[in-house]
């Protein structure tokens, strides 16, 4: 149980490109779904909490404009990279919890493979 | 503030061989959830292991342990009999009363044949 899909694993497009990745709960009602970006190497660095219904929650540093985020439904969030440049390719993995408590674990997706040329 | 220190960029072990991986963590929330996280070169996070704030008893999960020791806010994962598919990023993570859930910078361990 409680599996995130993510898709798709792996984009390449051109620079001024607009790219949406879609994460859903395939198992499980997410009212809240996370977006992380990981560079090489590197641990991963929230981007944005995604609150369905609502508007999502950035984190400082984070441009709006430039990562939206929508919720609609319980069980999928989407990620749009506006006007893509070659500074946003990099590892973007969304992750859902069953449940709000302590003891829950993050279910994270496969993650995504962003290339910008 | 909270935060989580993985201070091993890189562990090298033997395979059979067990291995610790250090964790130390900071809150000044009485409940909270420490957890681990293996990621493979694919890039997928894979959940380990869970320790709670409150759990008297060290988690254990087939060749996974956590040692926690709440006093020195250490929760570090030993991996017994080491394999070669354990080579792996892995975090150790921490979540309170907020939504988020924090992260270690990561070890990257490496087993040798």
């Amino acid at each position: 149980g409680a599996v995130v899909s993510q898709h798709p694993s792996w984009v390449i497009c051109k620079s001024g490109t607009s790219v949406k990745i879609e994460c859903r709960s395939l198992d499980f009602q997410a009212t809240t779904m996370f977006w992380y970006r990981q560079f090489p190497k590197q641990s991963l660095m929230l981007m944005a909490t995604s609150n369905e219904g609502s508007k999502a929650t950035y984190e400082q540093g984070v441009e709006k404009d430039k990562f939206l985020i929508n919720h609609a439904s319980l069980t999928l969030s989407t990620l749009t990279v506006t006007s893509a440049h070659p500074e946003d390719s990099s590892f973007y993995i969304c992750s859902a919890r069953v449940t709000q408590g302590n003891n829950q674990p993050q279910h994270f997706g496969d993650g995504t493979r962003l290339s910008i040329l | 503030a909270q935060k989580i220190t993985q201070t091993q960029p890189g562990m090298f072990v033997q395979e059979k061989e067990a291995v610790t991986l250090d964790c130390t963590y900071d809150t000044s929330d009485p409940s909270y959830g420490l957890f681990w996280y293996k990621q493979p070169s694919s890039g997928e996070m894979i959940f380990l292991i869970y320790q709670g704030s409150y759990d008297q008893q060290n988690a254990t999960e087939g060749r996974y342990s956590l040692n926690f020791q709440k006093a020195r806010k250490s929760a570090n994962l030993v991996i017994s009999a080491s394999q070669l598919g354990d080579s792996a990023m892995y975090f150790c993570a921490m979540h309170t009363g907020g939504f988020k859930t924090i992260f270690g910078a990561g070890t990257r361990l490496f087993v040798k044949a």
